[in-house]
């Protein structure tokens, strides 16, 4: 079926970097834009950033620009997010999420179950 | 940047009354406007794409409807099952931005 599973997440102390994953399966990985999407402890949901099906085309949230960088193995089936200069007001739960198709592809239709991110001292 | 306002920021109802939750734009975002269902402990599920679109799965209690900066997402009967938080999202045109609104939390009564 399909899925999405992120991982990397965990305890940082301000300033520090983290790497997070997002393995898809049961559908064409490289055919989609894929998303980020964070939920701060008992906050609404927050974009993060998006990139193309082919990795050319990257867009961010101000509040991670130049900071967070998105990526992608398209042979891997993975998308990843790079974070970098980590702050206090980074803590959430970050989410991968996959563009909707057709007419529906500005939309994110299917979830991942969200890895946690504390940053911390 | 487009700031969508979600109202109420909650709604008290019973089960079998309806639901009326609204989505406002601070500018015309045409109709590139979805809402998802929010669970505790859960990520998020698509329950609208394009303003009035339902997605694959989705009960026919739900729609969507508005175009431009106003939009409605109406529960016609409520199940128990359909007590949440719901997030209106929108794409701005260029660059291709993403936002949600602050969210409508559905309680029973």
């Amino acid at each position: 079926q399909v899925q999405l599973v992120e991982s990397g997440g965990g305890v940082v102390q301000p300033g520090r970097s983290l790497r997070l994953s997002c393995a898809a399966s049961g559908f064409t990985f490289s055919s989609y834009g894929m998303h980020w999407v964070r939920q701060a402890p008992g906050k609404g949901l927050e974009w993060v950033a998006v990139i193309s099906y082919d990795g050319s085309n990257k867009y961010y949230a101000d509040s991670v620009k130049g900071r967070f960088t998105i990526s992608r193995d398209n042979s891997k089936n993975t998308l990843y997010l790079q974070m970098n200069s980590l702050r206090a007001e980074d803590t959430a739960v970050y989410y991968c999420a996959k563009e909707g198709i057709a007419v529906a592809r500005d939309a994110f239709d299917i979830w991942g179950q969200g890895t946690m991110v504390t940053v911390s001292s | 940047e487009i700031v969508l306002t979600q109202s109420p920021a909650t709604l008290s109802l019973s089960p079998g009354e309806r639901a009326t939750l609204s989505c406002r734009a601070s500018q015309s975002v045409s109709s590139y406007l979805a809402w998802y269902q929010q669970k505790p402990g859960q990520a998020p599920r698509l329950l609208i794409y394009d303003a009035s679109n339902r997605a694959t799965g989705i009960p026919a209690r739900f729609s969507g409807s508005g175009s431009g900066t106003d939009f409605t997402l109406t529960i016609s009967s409520l199940e128990p099952e359909d007590f949440a938080v719901y997030y209106c999202q929108q794409r701005s045109n260029w660059p291709p931005l993403y936002t949600f609104g602050q969210g409508t939390k559905l309680e029973i009564k």
